[in-house]
């Protein structure tokens, strides 16, 4: 089954604000997380990572929190442009044996920036 | 510097028929990966390539094969197409020595 899940399907918010998309995984093991953007008709677009070892880590304008206690990750999109309106994705590092890791998503949050 | 290129970016196939999807890797990168996107779902990882072998594989059947050729770029192979099979294909590119994935925009197949 599916261990990387999105609280809600849809955040809503207004130019201008501070946007938090959340994150639960189930595998404990699991010692990289990354976020995507996927705009409508493209690809998910690599934002930003965090390795277990971090609980925070900051891009430009996105934060990335990681509680391991709980098994929870957020992203903190500060200042939030229309530009930001896309399907934001968590990914986990699953790897096996003869391969790379492979990025496991879950189903994704839709956010809309009103202007 | 080509970022992943996949072709054809749209494709209409009758349930039964096979089709045949193409992804040309970001330059420098060995690996192709490939991943099936329902509507309104994430994306699910059918398999990967390496030195033009498949090294690892997700939940798919049979049905879904793929092939790397000796300049890193792949092809994805459905055969006896169902509704189901109706998704965005997505291919994406990386280092099997490390370093994030590269996605293309992938391929939006229609089985009616």
């Amino acid at each position: 089954g599916e261990s990387v899940g999105l609280h809600l399907p849809t955040l809503s918010v207004q130019e201008g604000d501070n946007s938090i998309i959340n994150c639960a995984y189930s595998n404990s093991a699991s010692d990289y997380f990354i976020w995507y953007k996927q705009e409508s008709g493209k690809g998910p677009q690599f934002i930003i990572d965090i390795r277990s070892n971090m609980d925070k880590r900051q891009g430009q304008r996105v934060t990335v929190l990681l509680n391991k206690t709980v098994k929870h990750l957020s992203l903190q999109i500060a200042a939030t442009q229309p530009g930001d309106s896309a399907v934001y994705f968590c990914a986990e590092k699953r790897g096996a044996s003869g391969g790379s890791y492979i990025p496991t998503f879950g189903r994704g949050t839709s956010l809309i920036v009103h202007p | 510097d080509a970022g992943v290129t996949q072709s054809p970016t749209h494709l209409i196939k009758t349930r039964g028929q096979q089709v045949t999807l193409r992804c040309s890797p970001k330059s420098g990168h060995d690996t192709v990966s490939w991943y099936q996107q329902a509507l309104g779902q994430g994306p699910q990882f059918i398999f990967q390539y390496y030195e033009e072998e498949e090294r690892q594989r997700g939940n798919f059947p049979d049905r879904f094969s793929g092939h790397q050729f000796p300049n890193y770029s792949s092809e994805l192979n459905v055969n006896a197409l169902l509704l189901g099979d109706s998704a965005l294909y997505l291919c994406a590119s990386s280092l099997m020595s490390g370093g994030g994935y590269t996605f293309g925009s992938g391929t939006r197949l229609t089985v009616v």
